[in-house]
């Protein structure tokens, strides 16, 4: 299993802003995963972050909005860029276990809230 | 393309009754597929995984899954719910090479005294 801690938990923001979600993974891991949950909604990949490459974007989702960096195998974060009231969410980092066909371990989450 | 569908946003049952969550999903090849967990406030845990082994999946705290490709279902049963089991259910599919989740939308499972 793996353990993942993410920091700050949670934060108030104003329109305009940026801010930066760290994800710190207690082993080493090839993929790491960004996902989002609005308000009452499910969750919804935003990038895949391997370390020594570019995170790979899904639809919907550009690097100049959430530009994401993965300086080693434990350690990743994702920022939120020009913050509006629609990227009020939660921010979830996720790792693979020992094969991709195996269970992925959720960080707990932060909490975004954008005035 | 991978997908599941959660066919009840909300199911609401008494306590000690039977839970049934329902999901299907559509894969081109042998799915992965698995059931999540996340109480309020709190992180995702999962409850149990299908990866083309057994059919029948037994999971945590007493839920178990079956696989019916005939029916392209992966229902989620629980012979008797608990107060505890309040939560949001995700069944949740590998949709890609690199083994990203793609998520349902999700049950609201309520549990009456």
């Amino acid at each position: 299993s793996a353990v993942i801690s993410q920091k700050p938990s949670r934060d108030i923001c104003q329109r305009g802003t940026s801010l930066t979600i760290q994800c710190q993974v207690d082993s080493q891991v090839t993929m790491m995963f960004w996902y989002r949950q609005q308000p009452g909604q499910s969750l919804t990949l935003i990038a895949t972050a391997n370390q020594g490459s570019e995170a790979t974007y899904e639809s919907g989702f550009v690097i100049d909005k959430f530009p994401i960096s993965r300086p080693n195998l434990t350690f990743s974060t994702l920022t939120v860029s020009n913050m509006s009231p629609e990227d009020s969410s939660i921010y979830l980092c996720s790792v693979v276990g020992a094969s991709r066909f195996d269970e992925q371990f959720f960080g707990p989450g932060t909490r975004l809230t954008v005035l | 393309a991978q997908s599941v569908t959660q066919l009840d946003s909300h199911v609401s049952v008494s306590e000690g009754t039977p839970v049934l969550l329902r999901c299907n999903y559509s894969s081109s090849y042998s799915p992965s597929l698995f059931w999540y967990v996340q109480h309020p406030n709190k992180g995702l845990q999962l409850l149990l995984k299908y990866t083309s082994a057994a059919t029948l999946v037994k999971g945590i705290n007493g839920f178990e899954a079956e696989f019916k490709k005939s029916e392209t279902s992966f229902h989620l049963t629980k012979p008797s719910a608990h107060m505890s089991d309040a939560a949001e259910y995700f069944c949740v599919v590998i949709g890609g090479s690199q083994g990203n989740l793609i998520f349902g939308k999700g049950t609201k499972l309520s549990v009456k005294p």
